[in-house]
């Protein structure tokens, strides 16, 4: 079982919608959540951090952590053809970093 | 200017033939990192290095090799290219968080990648 597992499908949503990624791991003592945001032909930039179970908001984006189902989300609201990128969910634990394997996002106007 | 810059941004090359990626950064930060990116694998980590003396080997340090040459400056090294090597590449940089300086733990910045395409 890999320690994070993020489905890397595609996701094309209409400009306004709701768009909802999630990722599973599956070592307990990974402490601290993270999403990053990836544009195209750019590198990976923090979105969102998180160390506890929770719902944490910035702005339109709303990070999700339940420790006890070792589930992970985010939540976009009112997306915009401006938050079109690639979406990967990262775990850190024990001096480890692991990424999920990403999630395209196309915000169609 | 980029705070994590990498050259080249593109690539290519044919098999055999020794390639360098070279990273250097302004943010001052202790610990560098190299990735690669495939389509549908996501980031994995090739070999880090917590400080100018220190070199470690990621998940996927075979036919990779690198060289801190300085606090600022991290190269990785593909002595012998071959075509499975053919990826997006990504150096970070990351800092240790003391207590109390508001630093996020596994923070990671990044570079804005070097293609390389081996033929």
């Amino acid at each position: 079982q890999k320690e994070v597992e993020q489905d890397p499908g595609p996701l094309s949503v209409p400009e306004g919608a709701i768009v909802s990624l999630n990722c599973t791991y599956s070592n307990s003592a990974f402490q601290y959540f993270m999403w990053y945001r990836q544009y195209s032909r750019k590198g990976p930039e923090l979105l969102m951090y998180t160390y506890s179970s929770g719902n944490k908001e910035d702005g339109r984006f709303t990070a999700q952590v339940d420790k006890s189902s070792k589930y992970i989300s985010l939540f976009i609201r009112d997306s915009q053809p401006s938050d079109s990128a690639t979406y990967l969910c990262a775990i850190h634990g024990n001096n480890r970093l692991a990424f999920g394997k990403g999630n395209q996002v196309v915000v169609i106007p | 200017d980029a705070d994590v810059t990498q050259t080249p941004r593109n690539r290519i090359t044919k098999t055999g033939k020794r390639i360098m990626l070279e990273c250097s950064q302004t943010k001052g930060h202790d610990r560098m990192y190299w990735y690669r990116q495939d389509p549908g694998l996501g980031l994995r980590l090739i070999y880090y290095s917590f400080d100018v003396k220190d070199i470690n080997k990621g998940e996927i340090s075979d036919g990779y090799s690198v060289s801190r040459q300085a606090q600022a400056k991290f190269s990785l090294s593909l002595e012998s290219a071959i075509p499975n090597q053919t990826a997006l590449y990504f150096c970070a940089t990351s800092e240790p968080r003391p207590p109390g300086t508001g630093r996020k733990t596994g923070e990671l910045f990044f570079g804005e990648g070097s293609r390389l395409t081996v033929l």
